[in-house]
């Protein structure tokens, strides 16, 4: 176990809809990042959050966006959900001093 | 373009075999590489990691290797088991953006009794 959990495991929605997802980091880790990984494929980028603010991020659209709490929590929204945003997302975090990021199970998100 | 890629696409071999993934990286500046094992609907959890001047590290009977001139890397599995059928993602960070990481499609190995 990595100590970071995803919630909820499963979920589906309809094109058009928003959606949030949510992360609780190990405490004491500052930094989180969330990624997208599609079936068969590598994760993919989309931002990382230091202490609340987005300091990073990937070839993604505004649409989506995330959060960072002092409580170690986190969360991806995602508006105007499309098919293609089917895919596993996961978070990870680490301390901002440390290279190891820790995954957590991930989140399938469907998209009908 | 930073880049990274994985052979095979997909392994299969039998109980307490052998077997090596094979990883090539473009990215640039070159800060470390990472192996991940990733179960099927799960998170990725780390293998190893190794910066520049290591060039093998292991893990029980996993090992990795590194060539950094060539921009290679491996991980060697040995004597394995059934649970190690999982996906084993390579993952390169650059030294100028820490927070950024490539990863690599994976390999999907499974192991037959």
């Amino acid at each position: 176990e990595t100590g970071v959990t995803q919630s909820p495991t499963h979920l589906i929605k309809t094109r058009g809809q928003q959606v949030t997802l949510r992360c609780s980091s190990q405490s004491g880790h500052n930094t989180v990042s969330w990624y997208q990984q599609a079936l068969g494929q590598g994760p993919q980028f989309i931002f990382q959050y230091y202490r609340e603010e987005e300091n990073g991020r990937g070839n993604f659209p505004p649409r989506f966006s995330g959060l960072q709490f002092p409580n170690y929590s986190s969360e991806l929204n995602v508006n105007a959900l499309e098919l293609d945003d089917s895919a596993l997302y996961l978070c990870a975090s680490k301390q901002a001093s440390t290279d190891t990021q820790y995954f957590g199970p991930g989140t399938r998100l469907t998209v009908l | 373009k930073n880049q990274v890629e994985q052979s095979p696409q997909s392994l299969i071999i039998l109980e307490g075999k052998n077997c090596t993934l094979q990883c090539n990286y473009t990215v640039s500046p070159f800060s470390n590489l990472r192996w991940y094992k990733q179960d099927t609907g799960r998170g990725p959890v780390s293998l190893t990691i190794m910066t520049f001047s290591e060039n093998t590290k292991s893990n029980g009977r996993y090992t990795a290797t590194l060539d950094a001139d060539t921009k290679q890397s491996s991980l060697h599995i040995t004597a394995s088991q059934l649970s190690d059928s999982a996906s084993y993602i390579c993952v390169v960070s650059a030294k100028d953006s820490s927070y950024k990481l490539i990863f690599g499609s994976g390999t999907r190995l499974l192991v037959r009794p």
